[in-house]
């Protein structure tokens, strides 16, 4: 069975920053490009940014450039989101996806953790 | 970036009623269009992708039509468990980018 786990979530301060992580299991993790997408309260869905299986690309939405980075661990099967000058407007929920091998659509999701950046 | 648009944005609808869903993208995207349906308070699921080709363990009367700019998503016979926000995506070039969604409502 496929499971995508994410972690991290929290509430914190404007400009604080926070990491979430995201654990695969029941996939060749490595095979798969991986995606964080996130979705504001009562919102409609936001990717976010996305790294190559060996983590030699990585792509941001305008909104995070310079703030997010995206990075993964394969030997870890793992998947990370380090969030820094966090705003009002970054609050969501954060899922991680997966997209396999030679394809271009998410077909796996994590649960999702929600971040809430308020003073 | 490509920016997509999905009509109607709601919609009612009796269970056994054929639906269709419409997302229209700002420029071609050949067939880079998945469907995604999100229940509240949960993941959303993989529907469709490329525009046509049904995800694994999808139901048959889900269906994904169109190329270029024009796409739609239809649902043939409406059950109970069908009620959802359903998101179209395009996978052609990033930042990828969502519909605003379609949520489908018991009439």
């Amino acid at each position: 069975e496929v499971q995508l786990v994410e972690s991290g979530g929290g509430l914190v301060q404007p400009g604080g920053s926070l990491r979430l992580s995201c654990a695969a299991s029941g996939i060749t993790f490595s095979n798969y490009w991986m995606s964080w997408v996130r979705q504001a309260p009562g919102k409609g869905l936001e990717w976010v940014a996305n790294i190559k299986q060996d983590g030699s690309e990585k792509y941001y939405v305008e909104s995070v450039k310079g703030r997010f980075t995206v990075s993964r661990d394969n030997a870890k099967n793992s998947l990370y989101l380090q969030m820094n000058s966090l705003r009002a407007e970054d609050t969501a929920v954060y899922y991680c996806a997966s997209t396999p091998i030679f394809k271009d659509h998410f077909d796996y999701w994590g649960r999702g953790t929600l971040v809430t950046v308020s003073s | 970036d490509i920016q997509m648009t999905q009509s109607p944005s709601s919609l009612s609808a009796s269970v056994g009623d054929r639906v269709t869903i419409t997302c229209r993208a700002s420029q071609s995207i050949k067939t880079f269009l998945n469907w995604y349906q999100q229940k509240p308070g949960k993941a959303p699921k993989l529907l469709i992708y490329y525009a046509s080709s049904l995800g694994t363990g999808v139901p048959s009367r889900f269906s994904g039509s169109g190329s270029g700019t024009d796409f739609t998503l239809t649902i043939s016979s409406l059950r109970p468990e069908d009620f959802a926000i359903y998101y179209c995506q395009q996978s052609s070039s990033v930042p990828f980018t969502f519909g605003g969604g379609t949520k489908v409502e018991i009439k």
